[in-house]
This record gives structure tokens, sequence and C-alpha cells, in this order.
């Protein structure tokens, strides 16, 4: 089946630690995104990446990085810098064209222990 | 920027009950638009989207015609269901579909 995975599901982390999100989709997506989601709050862009080996700062990029060395894969990583990393992280992609929609895994819950 | 305004939730209605959910948009141009998803500790799935002015977008009930007089992609279903309990959320995609901008999300509980 074609679609998108994120792994893990749940996540804890001691502060001061970095952790890496994973991300991969077989839909022969260009386009990927990361967003995080707050608790009873909208999604907020952290990276994107229209091609392999490009990528952009979203809206809160600070405290996190990204790579992108392959088309199916994008993942992220929130760094010690991150200075309130728990939340829901949820991964996209898209064909990046014009009108047509993003498909996203089933996210990630990140817990600061 | 561009920005996508919901109607805070949440929204409680009895089954079959008559949904609205508001959404208004800024953007330069004419954005792609669109509805998604999310049931509880899920991602989000699309529902419905529209792509040029005057276009109705429509899946499981659900509908939302593209105004681009008023900036709005206002979400209705005639009757909902219990099963319909989740968050809704309005967004654009800019001209080059190379993000997506999200309003806030309304959370609706359907009560049987």
């Amino acid at each position: 089946d074609g679609g998108i995975t994120q792994s893990p599901k749940y996540l804890f982390r001691k502060e001061g630690q970095n952790v890496t999100l994973s991300c991969e989709q077989n839909l022969n997506h260009d386009a990927m995104y990361w967003y995080r989601q707050d608790p009873g709050q909208g999604l907020r862009l952290i990276y994107y990446s229209q091609i392999v080996n490009d990528f952009q700062k979203g809206d809160i990029a600070e405290g996190y990085s990204v790579s992108r060395e392959k088309k199916e894969s994008f993942p992220l990583t929130v760094t010690s810098a991150q200075k309130n990393p728990t939340a829901f992280y949820l991964c996209a992609s898209s064909m990046g064209w014009e009108g047509t929609e993003a498909f996203f895994g089933q996210g990630t819950r990140l817990t600061v222990v | 920027g561009d920005s996508v305004t919901q109607m805070e939730g949440p929204v409680t209605l009895s089954e079959e009950a008559f949904l609205t959910i508001n959404c208004t948009y800024t953007a330069t141009g004419y954005p792609s638009l669109f509805w998604y998803v999310q049931y509880p500790g899920e991602g989000l799935q699309l529902l419905l989207k529209a792509t040029k002015a005057d276009d109705k977008g429509s899946n499981k009930g659900f509908e939302a015609t593209y105004r681009k007089e008023t900036t709005s992609f206002h979400l209705e279903k005639g009757s909902v269901q219990v099963s319909d309990s989740a968050v809704y959320f309005c967004a654009l995609s800019d001209k080059a579909g190379n993000m997506l901008t999200f309003g806030g999300g309304t959370r609706l509980m359907v009560k049987p």
C-alpha cells in the first residue's frame, strides 16, 4: 500500500538529548513537510522540502534540523536547543504542484521527561 | 502572509442536525482550498478540496464552495452522525503548491 509512515508513534526524551523522528513515503512525492501540533491548536510548519538535498525553514524552525538525502525520507531532529519540544509531530508529503493535496502520516507524540 | 481563520469550537450538535463550520482566508491571488479531518491520536485526512472560484468540493455528505468574493470556504453537512465527531481543519495552499497554511481547527462533537 502506498502511504506515508512515521515512527515511532510515541517517543520519550530526557532533557538535553537530541532525538530524531522518522518519516518515509512511497508515494513518489517531491515535496515533504514537518508540522508541529500542540493540544487544542492548529498546525505550525517547521520545515519543508521541495526536492532532494534542498529544504526551507518554516515558521518555527528554531531548535529543529532536517535532511533530505533521499526522495522517500525526510527525518526531523529535535535538538536540545528546542525549549519546549513536547508536542505531536506530523509529517506530510505532496506532489508539490498547485492544487494538489498533502498526505499525512499518523504522527509521533514526543514527550520530554 | 497567507492566513486561515476558522470558527472556534467546540461545536456540539445532536445526531441528524445541520452542520456549518465557517472558514475565511487571506491570500494573494487564488489559492487552492482544503478541508481536512483529524480523529483522536491520528494524522490528518483530506476531506474535500476546491481549486478555483465557485468550485464545490464534496465527500461523505460534506460540502464546501470556494467563494472568492467573500474569501470563504465554509464546510456544511445536512445531517451529522456520531462518527463525524472529530477536529476539522481548513487550509489553503499557495499558488506554487509549496505548503499548506492551516486554520486553528474546530472540534465537532455529535451526541446521539
